[in-house]
């Protein structure tokens, strides 16, 4: 069974700051693990996805990587923004196969806070 | 706006009520899916359907009945709830595959806005 942890729970930095956003997952066998955005009584916004046969990603100012032998995952913010403010989920989906796909475990998430 | 609609964006309901929650998705996808999130607890996978084919049924109680017409359109049927049902109903919906190459994934989701349910 995949289980997902994200630390910290939450995280409040002036705005300028460079930050990193941490996620482990315990079955390495993963085909690929995404990066997900949420705003307050809002949906998803999917940031990245990362491939298991890829090592990093990045989209303007976000750049995440993988590492699958220990099982870990980071999101880093580059000159965080009081708009990056909201909480960021990732998710580790299962193995290839039968019926599995989108079937993706989430993490609880880090609540961010950027303020001015 | 990402493509994929959701109503209602509120509902309360008492327990012997039945309410239908709708999701439509303008992506021309094939697969979509039903995601529940409680409070202080990770986003949970319900149901997954795949040209208009339920695949998946994560263990969710018979009170929760989804129904695909069409790969555009999803409904989660609700039937005497309980008040720890109470939370933010997400639909998503992804490209999907034709079932004889589906476990080649690598399904990027793109989610809805959610319906938050109240059982009182």
């Amino acid at each position: 069974k995949q289980e997902v942890t994200q630390i910290p729970a939450a995280l409040s930095v002036p705005e300028g700051e460079n930050l990193v956003l941490n996620c482990s997952f315990t079955d390495s066998a993963i085909y690929n693990l995404q990066w997900f955005r949420q705003d307050p009584g809002k949906g998803l916004t999917s940031l990245l996805l990362i491939q298991s046969s890829q090592r990093e990603q990045t989209s303007g100012r976000l750049n995440a990587s993988l590492d699958k032998s220990s099982g870990r995952s980071t999101l880093y913010i580059a000159a965080s923004q009081p708009g990056d403010s909201a909480t960021y989920l990732c998710a580790a989906s299962l193995p290839a196969g039968g019926t599995s796909y989108g079937k993706l475990t989430f993490g609880q998430g880090t609540i961010l806070t950027v303020h001015p | 706006e990402t493509g994929v609609t959701q109503t209602p964006r509120h509902l309360v309901m008492g327990m012997t009520n039945k309410k239908s929650l709708k999701c439509e998705q303008h992506l021309g996808h094939n697969a979509m899916y039903w995601y529940k999130q409680s409070a202080k607890k990770p986003l949970e996978l319900m149901f997954v359907y795949n040209f208009k084919e339920q695949t998946e049924n994560n263990s969710v109680p018979s009170r929760f009945s989804p129904e695909c017409p069409n790969s555009s359109h999803l409904f989660l049927h609700l039937h005497t709830l309980q008040p720890e049902d109470s939370a933010l109903y997400l639909c998503a919906s992804s490209q999907g595959r034709a079932l004889r190459t589906f476990y080649a994934t690598n399904e990027k989701l793109f989610f809805g806005s959610g319906t938050q349910l109240s059982v009182l």
